[in-house]
């Protein structure tokens, strides 16, 4: 059965540290999209990256990079010198082809990992 | 600002009483999806609705039912309500209905069953 593990609970770290989020996804699907979602203290959900599970290539957008690896069937985000700002519960999230039994798109989420940012 | 309306932004209710959430998708999305996201259960995927048409359920309760409108605005009714349907309620939106979408998420809707 598709699944989404966020083993860190809760992170803290100091302004300015490099912080990586670690996702593993388990599908017996070869087709399927993984996701990362970020959810301020406001509670929305903001829509951060979405990666195909034929693109491997790693990407960086600023100071957030993602980390791909069907191998491990991870996809691990990294924000480099974090701010403040990026304190929020960040979720990682899998959607699988219909025809290996995922449904049209709904999303599997992780638990989420709190990240703080302290000044 | 996702572009995804959800009203209301709070709701507090009583045991048994039947409630509706609303939520209004982006300009040109066809697809609206909802979650519910609790403290025990995390995001889970409810429904989803196409165009009008249902396209895939998830953990849905026979309590719970929802809609989408010609003018592609969605409904989620949960009615003889109970402590545990308190959640924050999640709309979503995407172009189409594929996997590949990424879904944009509107600001939710607390509920709190007393």
């Amino acid at each position: 059965a598709q699944k989404v593990t966020q083993a860190q609970t809760e992170i803290s770290v100091v302004e300015k540290e490099d912080v990586t989020l670690d996702c593993v996804y388990e599908t017996r699907d070869t087709t399927y999209y993984l996701f990362w979602y970020k959810q301020p203290p406001s509670g929305e959900l903001v829509f951060l990256i979405r990666r195909n599970s034929f693109d491997e290539q790693n990407e960086i957008s600023g100071r957030y990079s993602w980390n791909f690896q069907k191998s491990t069937s991870s996809f691990n985000f990294t924000i480099t010198a974090s701010q403040v700002v990026d304190s929020a519960v960040y979720f990682c999230a899998l959607s699988e082809a219909p025809d290996y039994g995922g449904s049209q798109g709904n999303l599997i989420f992780g638990k989420g990992t709190k990240l703080s940012v302290k000044p | 600002d996702s572009g995804v309306t959800q009203t209301p932004k709070h709701l507090i209710t009583a045991t048994g009483q039947r409630v509706t959430l609303r939520c209004s998708p982006r300009s040109g999305d066809l697809s609206v999806y909802w979650y519910q996201q609790s403290l025990d259960q995390g995001l889970q995927f409810l429904i989803q609705y196409y165009n009008g048409e249902e396209r895939a359920k998830g953990n849905i309760l026979e309590r719970f039912s929802a809609q989408q409108f010609p003018d592609l605005h969605s409904e989620l009714n949960l009615s003889s309500l109970e402590l545990g349907d308190s959640a924050l309620y999640f709309c979503a939106s995407s172009v189409e209905s594929g996997f590949y979408n990424e879904q944009f998420f509107g600001p939710g809707t607390r509920l709190t069953v007393l």
